[in-house]
């Protein structure tokens, strides 16, 4: 069966400026999960959203967000880039958070 | 809330000798515990998990790792270490509520040197 998809895989964005990223989940995956992962910080946990819902939120400025479509697909926005928002972004899709992840590839964001 | 050590940050090992990586959890009730490995660039791939039953825990790529409730430990282990085993390895706690996300290891960096 098809993985998780994300796209793009890589983008450059000047501070000040927004991004929108994609995730597809795994067919009848309803849970998909956003993780930043950055070398000082490891892996950060973004949101959680299960049926369109967004379940669990990290600690992250308001400037995150992301929603759920009725076909279980993702999307996280950035707004406002900083320097520090530079990362690799990972999707995550499961049955359930907290059994377990499938991740996509990632989408490489740098903010210049 | 749950959280999850890597005491070790990097790791160097020859090819063909053993390995084992480190994982200390902490959870008050029973942990769903995972070991991902992730190549650079790359996301993370599912090792193996543990959730109940058996303590040792057979995974992919001749890896398993061992459960230990005493020590709150969940290490990763393999025989023999082949070069394509270098790669950063992610250990990762979940609860058995499954509706809390993954916590993770800051990770530990293997190398392998022939």
């Amino acid at each position: 069966k098809a993985g998780v998809t994300q796209t793009p895989r890589y983008l450059i964005k000047t501070r000040g400026q927004q991004v929108t990223l994609s995730c597809s989940p795994i067919s009848g995956h309803r849970s998909v999960s956003w993780y930043q992962q950055t070398p000082g910080q490891g892996l950060q946990f973004l949101f959680e959203y299960f049926s369109e819902t967004q379940r669990n939120k990290g600690n992250f400025p308001g400037r995150f967000s992301g929603r759920q479509f009725s076909n279980s697909r993702s999307e996280m926005n950035v707004s406002t880039l900083e320097l520090g928002d530079s990362a690799l972004y990972l999707c995550a899709s499961s049955l359930m958070a907290g059994y377990g992840y499938t991740f996509g590839s990632g989408t490489r964001l740098t903010v210049v | 809330a749950q959280s999850v050590t890597q005491p070790d940050i990097h790791i160097t090992v020859s090819e063909g000798a053993s390995l084992e990586l480190r994982c200390n959890y902490s959870y008050g009730a029973t942990p769903y515990l995972f070991w991902y490995v992730q190549s650079p660039g790359q996301g993370l791939q599912l090792l193996l998990k543990y959730f109940s039953g058996d303590t040792l825990v057979q995974g992919i790529k001749g890896f398993e790792a061992e459960f230990k409730r005493s020590q709150s430990s969940f290490n990763l282990r393999k025989p023999s270490v082949h070069w394509s085993d270098a790669a950063e390895y992610f250990c990762a706690v979940g609860t058995d509520s499954g509706n809390t996300p993954l916590v993770f290891g800051k990770g530990t960096r293997l190398s392998v040197i022939a």
